[in-house]
């Protein structure tokens, strides 16, 4: 595609549900990274995929966050048993997999958790 | 640990007015650093990307500088325009990883 697609936009959930987020990085990206950010504040790392393997999951707040990427292109981002703070927006960006080139990000998905 | 700051928060300028925002890192071993625009309720626009090796980089009315010894980095726009209304967020990406390490941003007003 064009560039990177996230669905749903927005996500409202119970307290408890299991979500699932969806990310359709650039066509030939092999690197692929999810973001979360917080009302007013920058986006903080959450994981980062290099092919179909989690090279750094080093963000990941816990174990209720879970994140693949079988076939090294789309990715889902998967939260079980959902609490009220993990409302935000998430963020994918993939890049080209070289260390000096730019990352594109979509255009998020805001979950709610109510 | 990396920390990444932007100053100011929020900023109002008349329009025509140059401007410069300010980001600085507290660990100098970067690798790159990225300035991205975000509109309201929007992701993520790559703007201007430098190498830990570059002095500035620049675009159409934006440049961008970096002292990697001094952990700083600024955005100049010029002739700021209603339609550069935004947040303007920086990300440094350290030598040993992949990930970008974001600052809080900068909200900027650019009134007609």
């Amino acid at each position: 595609g064009a560039g990177v697609s996230q669905t749903p936009s927005n996500k409202v959930t119970e307290k408890g549900k299991y979500v699932e987020l969806r990310c359709d990085p650039i066509s030939g990206h092999t690197a692929l990274y999810w973001y979360r950010q917080s009302l007013g504040q920058g986006p903080e790392f959450l994981i980062y995929f290099q092919g179909t393997g989690a090279a750094d999951d080093s963000g990941l707040p816990n174990d209720r966050f879970f994140a693949v990427r079988p076939e090294g292109s789309v990715s889902t981002l998967k939260i079980q048993r959902t609490e009220r703070g993990d409302s935000a927006v998430y963020l994918c960006a993939s890049s080209s997999g070289q260390v000096n080139t730019e990352a594109f990000f979509g255009q998020g998905t805001r979950l709610t958790v109510v | 640990k990396q920390e990444v700051t932007q100053i100011p928060a929020a900023l109002s300028v008349p329009e025509g007015e140059n401007l410069v925002l300010n980001c600085s890192f507290t660990d100098s071993a970067i690798y790159n650093l990225q300035w991205f625009r975000q509109d309201p309720g929007k992701g993520l626009t790559s703007l201007l990307l430098i190498q830990s090796s570059q002095r500035e980089q620049t675009s159409g009315r934006l440049n961008a500088s970096l002292d990697k010894s001094s952990g700083r980095s600024t955005l100049y726009i010029a002739a700021s325009q209603p339609g550069d209304s935004a947040t303007y967020l920086c990300a440094v990406r350290m030598d040993s990883s992949y990930k970008l390490i974001f600052g809080s941003g900068t909200r900027l007003l650019v009134r007609p």
